[in-house]
């Protein structure tokens, strides 16, 4: 079955620090990726896709994503956090059989002034 | 900018009432979903839809129905709402991309419904 793992509820960073939100997936076959973000009382943004190419995708508001085939993962970073960068994260995958986006848990990003 | 626009942003139901959730989008899009978002359960699936009229079934699609008339606007239906329902409810939209993939393409999403079933 294809699946989606954030295995952090939540992660603490100090603002100008870069940040690191985790994801791990399972498909069969090659995955497309996706990350969301979600501010408070609002509806999930995009921020950045990978679908092929370029291990390295850059998306909305300075993020970016690594694509690692081998460990399967799709970690998304930015190099130095904002405090309004905090806020709950989805890693999101293409379930290959029925064509659904199947989404993680979410990772809960708090970035301290 | 896509706009999906759900029409509560709040709702407050009885035990065994009927509940329409509606959401509108601007953008063309062919594809629309309703998600239910709950903590440590992430977004689940409920029903999307890909044409007018046309409907398929998600993850958890029991004790809900959906309609879509016209192409901008897919409503979520509680048939009888009860307690367990109680959630946030958020709509999104899509275009279909390349070979007819639906999920190649991403999903822009409403603000949400929350939903409170008493």
């Amino acid at each position: 079955a294809q699946s989606v793992a954030q295995p952090e509820d939540q992660v603490n960073v100090a603002e100008g620090n870069p940040l690191t939100v985790k994801c791990t997936y399972s498909v069969s076959g090659n995955p497309y990726l996706f990350w969301y973000v979600q501010y408070p009382n609002r509806g999930l943004q995009f921020l950045l896709k990978y679908i092929t190419g370029d291990n390295l995708v850059k998306g909305s508001y300075g993020f970016e994503a690594e694509f690692n085939k081998s460990q399967t993962s799709f970690h998304l970073k930015k190099p130095s956090a904002l405090v309004s960068d905090s806020a709950l994260y989805f890693c999101a995958v293409r379930d290959r059989d029925t064509d659904k986006l199947i989404f993680g848990t979410g990772t809960r990003l708090q970035v301290f002034p | 900018d896509v706009k999906v626009t759900q029409s509560s942003r709040y709702l407050v139901k009885r035990t065994g009432e009927k509940v329409f959730l509606e959401c509108v989008q601007d953008m063309d899009h062919e594809n629309m979903f309703w998600y239910r978002q709950d903590p440590g359960l992430g977004l689940r699936l409920i029903y999307f839809s890909y044409d007018v009229k046309m409907k398929e079934k998600g993850d958890i699609p029991e004790g809900y129905s959906v309609s879509r008339e016209k192409k901008e606007r897919f409503s979520l239906i509680l048939e009888s709402a009860s307690t367990n329902q109680t959630s946030m409810y958020l709509c999104a939209s899509s275009f279909t991309g390349d070979l007819l993939r639906i999920s190649n393409q991403p999903q822009h999403f409403g603000d949400g419904t929350r939903l409170s079933i008493l």
